[in-house]
């Protein structure tokens, strides 16, 4: 089963724009973590927030998770076509365990 | 470091049929997890195996099996194939009790 929603299910943006997808889960974590998808293919590691961390940049994605509200944030900056792609969040329960994904949200950067 | 790599990468079978799928991890990488992804149930946690040993299993039928070798390469196994289990299986390697998991291309199961 999934351990959470993510929201919108679909988003589209011009290049240049930035794109915001969030994502709740309903357990205590020990870290969420987001991959990126093309179309169909494997999965690729972008980013992981410790439950004890508030904010995380890497380039130009940031991510934010609120333990509290049990939610979490992914915003990538001046979006490019190649960002084109399912996002999923995933978290773990303990560190190292198995990830529970989330539905995703299909990105669609327009050139 | 060359990635994990799954064969075959495309596999079409008949219902009633059993496939063998396998995975080669990350070099040094001794933990290998299985995912099954679906459009309608998404992507689901199948097992898990460290040192030759299942240590986590999802919520799957028992036609779903697995193992690892002692190179840390690992197989999966569906018997008796049902249209349902047309899927994406994806293979993923982490060294020991770290959190990233490292996924690969994935083996596209089409059962007809």
């Amino acid at each position: 089963s999934q351990q959470g929603e993510e929201d919108p299910q679909a988003l589209s943006i011009q290049e240049g724009e930035n794109a915001t997808m969030n994502c709740s889960y309903k357990t205590s974590i020990n870290n969420l973590q987001w991959y990126r998808q093309n179309s169909g293919r494997g999965l690729v590691h972008l980013i992981l927030i410790r439950s004890n961390e508030r904010e995380k940049h890497s380039g130009r994605l940031r991510v934010t998770l609120d333990t509290s509200k049990k939610s979490s944030s992914l915003l990538i900056t001046a979006s490019r076509a190649a960002d084109t792609a399912s996002y999923f969040c995933a978290t773990q329960v303990t560190s190292g365990s198995r990830l529970t994904f989330g539905e995703g949200t299909q990105l669609t950067v327009n050139p | 470091k060359a990635g994990v790599t799954q064969t075959p990468r495309y596999l079409i079978k008949t219902r009633g049929q059993q496939v063998t799928l396998s995975c080669s991890p990350i070099s040094g990488h001794r933990s290998v997890s299985w995912y099954q992804q679906t459009p309608g149930q998404g992507l689901q946690f199948l097992f898990e195996y460290f040192s030759e040993t299942q240590r986590n299993k999802g919520n799957f039928p028992g036609r779903f099996s697995g193992r690892q070798f002692s190179n840390s390469r690992s197989e999966m196994n569906v018997s008796t194939l049902e249209l349902g289990d047309s899927a994406l299986y994806l293979c993923a390697s982490s060294l020991l009790d770290t959190d990233t998991q490292y996924f690969g291309p994935g083996t596209r199961l089409t059962v007809l």
